[in-house]
């Protein structure tokens, strides 16, 4: 079956450090591949995504991604954390039809200290 | 950007009643919509594809009598939770894709059923 995976339900980091959650996903073929970020009483925002062409992608407020199909990874990272970073972060992928369908991964809460 | 919201961004209701929730797309034309369930500290798990002009297309293990969905026009989509009960208590979070990569998400309706 399809999924994906979100290894780290916590992650807290001190303000400026760099920063790295993971994805995993189990699909027959390589999907495209999301991640979102959810604020306390926003909506999800995306971050970033990939389709195909270049394995590293840049996405919104500093974030990129690097999609590693031996690993059947979708990384995400940031250089230097800020404190408004902190949220909830889903990783997402779907199918390359014309589904539109995303299965999410459990997410991982990114706490940043002072 | 395209938008999505959601009416209402929250409600109340007593145990047995029915409450309705809206999504609509505001800019773009979806004749696909997606439904999600969140519970608290937990992922998006997709419940329903709302199709315009057809019937609504559930995950399995939801029940599509007590989870109904109509997808009015090329706008709007409503799920109506029908005689909800305090397991129903979740945040509800729509979706809509303008193309099969961009996927628009509403800020959600936290729904509380005493």
């Amino acid at each position: 079956a399809q999924s994906v995976t979100q290894p780290d339900i916590h992650i807290t980091v001190s303000e400026g450090a760099s920063l790295e959650l993971r994805c995993n996903y189990s699909y027959g073929a390589t999907p495209y591949l999301f991640w979102y970020v959810q604020s306390p009483g926003q909506g999800l925002q995306l971050l970033l995504k990939y389709f195909s062409g270049d394995t590293l992608v840049q996405g919104i407020k500093g974030f990129e991604a690097e999609f590693k199909r031996s690993q059947s990874s979708f990384n995400l990272r940031k250089p230097s954390v800020h404190w408004s970073d902190a949220a909830e972060y889903f990783c997402a992928a779907s199918l390359m039809d014309s589904s539109y369908k995303l299965i999410f991964g459990s997410g991982t809460r990114l706490l940043v200290r002072p | 950007g395209a938008v999505v919201s959601q009416h209402p961004s929250w409600v109340i209701c007593k145990s047995g009643t029915s409450v309705k929730i809206e999504c609509r797309s505001l800019d773009f034309q979806a004749t696909t919509m997606f439904w999600y369930r969140q519970f608290p500290k937990q992922s998006l798990m997709l419940m329903a594809t709302s199709n315009e002009g057809s019937k609504a297309t559930y995950e399995q293990g939801v029940e599509k009598d007590k989870f109904l969905i109509n997808h009015a026009s090329l706008t709007l989509s409503t799920l109506t939770v029908t005689s909800a009960h305090p397991e129903d208590s979740s945040f509800y979070i729509c979706s809509a894709p303008e193309r099969v990569e961009t996927q628009y998400f509403g800020p959600g309706t936290r729904l509380l059923v005493l």
